[in-house]
């Protein structure tokens, strides 16, 4: 059975830092792996997919790694500002016939002015 | 992105009535809709997997009888909360697999349905 962590948990830093979320996963055998931001009381927003054959993908400040063979995922933010305050989660879909995505617990992230 | 449509956003209903959350994709058809509940400060707990045309997948613990869920066509599924009760009051969220990926496609949610049970 697939298990996803996110770690940290939780994280607050100062406006314009470079951050790095992690996701780790047990089962390498996945079709993709998407990350999400959360607002509270909203549903989640898609912000990467990246597929089990690629490395990375890159959106504007945000940039998703994928490692299969170690099973961790990092989603680098680059200079942070207070918008980007939310939870990230990350999604691991695996290959095995139920093809339902797992999700970690999320980091929550808070960037003060 | 791709948009799902949920509604309602938010429902307040008397215990013992029944409530219905549509869950629709706008401009993909989706070939998988899964829904979700969330706890305050928790995770999203997967409460069934629908597939069009077929009956639905539920999670050990969720009671198929009290939360119906139809998924009539690739762009609409349903998730009905039967006889509601206080302990049913939660945030539920609905998701839907772009068909257009296949397997592997990309995942689209709701924003999400607060129900509250008086």
């Amino acid at each position: 059975k697939q298990e996803v962590t996110q770690i940290p948990a939780a994280l607050s830093v100062p406006e314009g830092e470079n951050l790095v979320l992690n996701c780790s996963f047990t089962d390498s055998a996945i079709y993709n792996l998407q990350w999400f931001r959360q607002d509270p009381g909203k549903g989640l927003t898609s912000l990467l997919l990246i597929q089990s054959s690629q490395r990375e993908q890159t959106s504007g400040r945000l940039n998703a790694s994928l490692d299969k063979s170690s099973g961790r995922s990092t989603l680098y933010i680059a200079a942070s500002q207070p918008g980007d305050s939310a939870t990230y989660l990350c999604a691991v879909t695996t290959s095995g016939g139920s093809y339902i995505p797992t999700f970690g617990r999320g980091t929550s992230l808070i960037v003060h002015p | 992105g791709a948009v799902v449509s949920q509604h309602p956003s938010r429902v307040i209903c008397k215990s013992g009535t029944s409530v219905k959350i549509e869950c629709r994709s706008l401009d993909f058809q989706a070939t998988t809709m899964f829904w979700y509940r969330q706890f305050p400060k928790q995770s999203l707990m997967l409460m069934a997997t629908s597939n069009e045309g077929s009956k639905a997948t539920y999670e050990q613990g969720v009671e198929k009888d009290k939360f119906l869920i139809n998924h009539a066509s690739l762009t609409l599924s349903t998730l009905t909360v039967t006889s509601a009760h206080p302990e049913d009051s939660s945030f539920y969220i609905c998701s839907a697999r772009d068909g257009r990926g296949g397997l592997s496609g990309e995942l689209f949610f709701g924003e999400g349905s607060r129900l509250t049970v008086l």
